[in-house]
């Protein structure tokens, strides 16, 4: 199963709400997840099944989608979100390309 | 808590085989599956393989199928990933990580902190 993410990088202001998208190429109920990895350190799993948040991860992270479409979404980004993005699948654990997401 | 700590750096020379070790804590070892991922550098994550918890049956990329063997010793609570047959390619951040499942939906929760393997004649 092939993951395609994009934008592979995006820059953005503190306070706006930016969407990652993932397209596996094929579908996948909701056998997704998404992680955050900021350099030099290991990858945190931020969502699970798609949409169900990690206990302490902040409410402004969500994620939606099913089958073939899925997004993550980061309402009122802060500096501390700077960082590349991963969505995996897990019918055989198979990661997207990711995207760094930078500050302006 | 949960921790999974990993080896030390390795440098090998090309051809050669190196092990990497994922010592586990925190929880109980043979519930929960271990998986192997790779981030060479600059590079996206790449999911090499896994062993059970509970058999400890594995399973491999096709990529690595034949070069990469993941054991485990449960008395010691580690796990290991030995690949062999290295190459300059293979050059990497090699990290475990602990699979944790609910109704048949897996997520990787808990990570170790990352082994360089450097790979340089």
């Amino acid at each position: 199963i092939q993951m395609t993410q994009s934008p592979p990088s995006l820059s953005a202001s503190v306070g706006d709400r930016i969407t990652i998208s993932c397209r596996p190429s094929q579908s996948i109920s909701n056998y997704l997840n998404w992680y955050q990895q900021k350099a030099g350190k290991a990858p945190k799993l931020l969502i699970s099944a798609a949409s169900s948040l990690q206990s302490g991860v902040p409410s402004r992270f969500s994620g939606r989608g099913s089958g073939t479409d899925f997004t993550l979404t980061i309402s009122g980004l802060q500096p501390e979100d700077s960082a590349t993005y991963y969505c995996q699948q897990t019918y055989s654990w198979g990661f997207g390309q990711g995207t760094k997401v930078e500050i302006e | 808590q949960v921790q999974l700590v990993q080896s030390g750096a390795e440098v090998e020379k090309p051809g050669a085989s190196v092990r990497v070790s994922c010592e586990a804590s925190g929880y109980t070892f043979t519930s929960y599956a271990i998986h192997w991922v790779r981030q060479a550098p600059g590079q996206g994550l790449e999911w090499m393989g896994w062993i059970s918890g509970g058999n400890g049956n594995t399973k491999y990329s096709q990529k690595f199928e034949g070069r990469v063997t993941i054991t485990r010793d449960t008395s010691a609570t580690t796990v290991y990933m030995q690949l062999s047959s290295l190459t300059s390619e293979d050059t990497a951040v090699y990290y475990c990580a602990r699979e944790f499942t609910v109704a048949d939906l897996g997520s990787f929760d808990c990570w170790g902190q990352g082994t360089l393997v450097t790979v340089s004649s």
